[in-house]
């Protein structure tokens, strides 16, 4: 089974810009989560996503948004981009079940690293 | 909301040696437990988990963990460290969402140096 594939691998931007990042999950996983990794603050968590709908929010600005495809592949966009922004993007993959049991293990991506100037 | 603390940014062992990484988590109800690593330039790789059951867990490369509920712990460790184990390690804990599903909330991350 292919694993979570994530374009690009590397993206550099200025400020003011947006930028689009792609997360194609593992055939079959219906749920898409969104992380921030930086050295400061670690992994964050953006947002998840499951049939098309977000399901899951973290605690990041509006400038920061997603999407999810009926193919559960995601996008997640950041527009007006800040220095700040400079970081790893990980997108993980699970089955996304709910239910009190359902700890949905997660697979992750390589991720995008993006660099704002 | 649930937490994660790990202690040590930046842990040193030499080859050989024992490997204790330290998590602690905060929480009112019995969590799940994981314990990632992350290589250079890579995503995360699950090394063991902890649902329900026994709480000694098992994981790859030879690590375990065990669940201590007493304690809010979950420390990681390997007997013998080899120069392949040089990583980060992330804990993490499952918060239970609005959605009724979980997401998790990772510790900031411990970077594992293995000396020769």
């Amino acid at each position: 089974k292919a694993g979570v594939t994530q374009t690009p691998r590397y993206l550099i931007k200025t400020r003011g810009q947006q930028v689009t990042l792609s997360c194609s999950p593992i055939s079959g996983h219906r749920s898409v989560s969104w992380y921030q990794q930086t050295p400061g603050q670690g992994l964050q968590f953006l947002f998840e996503y499951f049939s098309e709908t977000q399901r899951n929010k973290g605690n990041f600005p509006g400038r920061f948004s997603g999407r999810q495809f009926s193919n559960s592949r995601s996008e997640m966009n950041v527009s007006t981009l800040e220095l700040g922004d400079s970081a790893l993007y990980l997108c993980a993959s699970s089955a996304g079940l709910a239910g009190r049991n359902s700890y949905n293990e997660q697979f992750f991506g390589p991720g995008t690293r993006l660099t704002v100037l | 909301a649930q937490s994660v603390t790990q202690l040590g940014s930046h842990v040193s062992v030499s080859e050989g040696a024992l490997v204790l990484l330290r998590c602690n988590y905060s929480s009112s109800v019995p969590p799940y437990l994981f314990w990632y690593v992350q290589y250079p330039n890579q995503g995360l790789q699950l090394l063991l988990k902890y649902t329900t059951g026994a709480t000694l867990v098992k994981g790859i490369n030879g690590f375990e963990a065990e669940f201590k509920k007493s304690e809010t712990s979950f420390h990681l460790t390997k007997p013998s460290a080899h120069m392949s184990d040089a990583a980060e390690y992330f804990c993490a804990v499952s918060d239970r969402g609005t959605s009724g599903t979980y997401k998790y909330i990772f510790g900031t991350g411990t970077r594992l140096k293995v000396l020769a």
